[in-house]
């Protein structure tokens, strides 16, 4: 069985441009989680998708962050204007269901300069 | 709210010994799921063990055994023999298993680095 995917592994932006991380689910788990990972810390949930539908995003800053997850597969996170805060570890995560252990992708780490 | 403290920023172990990693964890909840993963240093979040709130008996997976006390509100991670494939972080997370609530949000401590020393 194939697991999370995400692209890119390594990213280097500059502030105040844009990036944009995808990731892909294991195949049919309805459920999928964007987290947020800055050094010394542990993951913190940015946005929750039950299938196409978002679930909790109260932790997303939407003034510069946005998601989407077209069709209930894949997903990409967005990121415009980029500021140096945002340098961290992006992790997306999915699951069957929200009540089901949650499979890990090998994240994208964001650089911003 | 949840919370989740993990007091031990970095551990020591010899190799083939025993170690004990500390979890605490506060939750209004009567109904919640207790989660140790695994990060080595190529990022990835490895699930290790669970643990629910009303299981009767404390986990095993293993080498890995989670050490539950509801009362103190403690679900501490016990690996045995440990190898040097066991250097990583090591984070507890918790969620809320109630409907309604943060479904499947999960609540991650600081995490712990444990070294395996030969």
């Amino acid at each position: 069985e194939a697991g999370v995917a995400q692209s890119p592994r390594y990213k280097i932006i500059e502030k105040r441009q844009s990036v944009a991380f995808w990731c892909n689910p294991i195949s049919g788990h309805a459920t999928l989680y964007w987290y947020q990972q800055i050094l010394g810390q542990g993951p913190k949930l940015l946005i929750q998708f039950q299938n196409n539908g978002v679930v909790d995003d109260s932790q997303l800053p939407k003034d510069r962050f946005s998601a989407e997850r077209l069709k209930g597969v894949d997903s990409t996170l967005k990121i415009q204007p980029a500021k140096l805060e945002d340098s961290a570890v992006y992790l997306c995560a999915s699951s069957l269901e929200w009540v089901n252990e949650q499979f890990f992708g090998p994240g994208t780490r964001l650089t911003v300069l | 709210a949840q919370k989740i403290t993990q007091t031990q920023p970095g551990m020591f172990v010899q190799e083939k010994e025993a170690v004990t990693l500390d979890c605490t964890y506060d939750t209004s909840d009567p109904s919640y799921g207790l989660f140790w993963y695994k990060q080595p240093s190529s990022g990835e979040m490895i699930f290790l063990i669970y643990q629910g709130s009303y299981d009767q008996q404390n986990a095993t997976e293993g080498r890995y055994s989670l050490n539950f006390q509801k009362a103190r509100k403690s679900a501490n991670l016990v690996i045995s023999a440990s190898q040097l494939g066991d250097s990583a972080m090591y984070f507890c997370a918790m969620r809320s298993m109630n409907y309604g609530g943060s479904q499947g949000n999960l609540i991650f401590g600081k995490g712990t680095k444990l070294s395996v020393k030969p």
